[in-house]
């Protein structure tokens, strides 16, 4: 079945890049997104790519997917204390963006001073 | 900025009791979903809702599981008899159409099955 897979924790120093590496299975995914979740706090959509691009930019946000190899990678520049938080990999293989959504673990990121 | 609400917060709840949590999704929003997240575990797709019916449903979902909109604003999780394993935070989320990219989540209940 279907599985995205990503570590579960990442530390940083501020002001360093963070770079949050996922994989997943379904060759048939046709959105990818970057979800952040605060303490306390949802589901916070980030960003996301389609299937057919390889990279999307978004002020600090770099997505990068290698279709070939299933994988999906956040960059986040010049990492900032705000950025703590869990962010999670997820993917949809539907016919529509309205389509069930398939998450990974999430990656914990913290920043150290 | 338009925000999906749920509430409670957070519900503790005897084993065999039903439980209703409840949502207010974004007001000109067609698609309604649940998720779930038990402790540790991944996000968990539960069920999606458009047009006043189920549209996919998971495994999960099963007999003990519905969804309702009783009104034009609400959207409503019904687990009729709380096992233990029910324990985990409720995520509701809603998107406005097909071509809305993402949803919109809610904070989430915690639910608590003692």
């Amino acid at each position: 079945g279907e599985d995205v897979e990503q570590s579960l924790f990442l530390s940083v120093r501020e002001g360093d890049s963070s770079v949050i590496n996922c994989t997943y299975t379904d060759s048939s995914s046709t959105y990818l997104y970057w979800y952040k979740q605060e303490p306390g706090a949802g589901l916070q959509l980030l960003t996301y790519i389609f299937s057919n691009m390889d990279m999307k930019q978004d002020q600090r946000l770099t997505v990068l997917l290698n279709k070939k190899d299933k994988h999906l990678s956040l960059r986040i520049a010049d990492t900032q204390t705000g950025d703590s938080a869990i962010y999670f990999c997820a993917e949809s293989s539907g016919y529509s963006s309205a389509s069930k959504i398939i998450f990974g673990s999430g990656t914990r990121l913290s920043i150290r001073p | 900025e338009p925000e999906v609400t749920q509430t409670p917060s957070h519900q503790v709840t005897q084993m065999g009791q039903e439980v209703i949590l409840r949502c207010v999704p974004i007001s000109n929003h067609l698609y309604f979903y649940w998720y779930r997240q038990i402790l540790g575990q991944k996000v968990e797709f539960l069920v999606s809702f458009y047009n006043n019916e189920i549209s996919e449903k998971s495994e999960i979902f099963d007999d003990q599981f519905s969804v309702e909109r009783p009104d034009g604003s609400n959207f409503t999780l019904k687990i009729r008899s709380t096992k233990l394993e029910d324990s985990a935070m409720y995520f509701c989320a809603s998107s406005a159409d097909r071509d809305s990219y993402g949803y919109t989540f809610g904070s989430g209940t915690r639910l608590t099955v003692v």
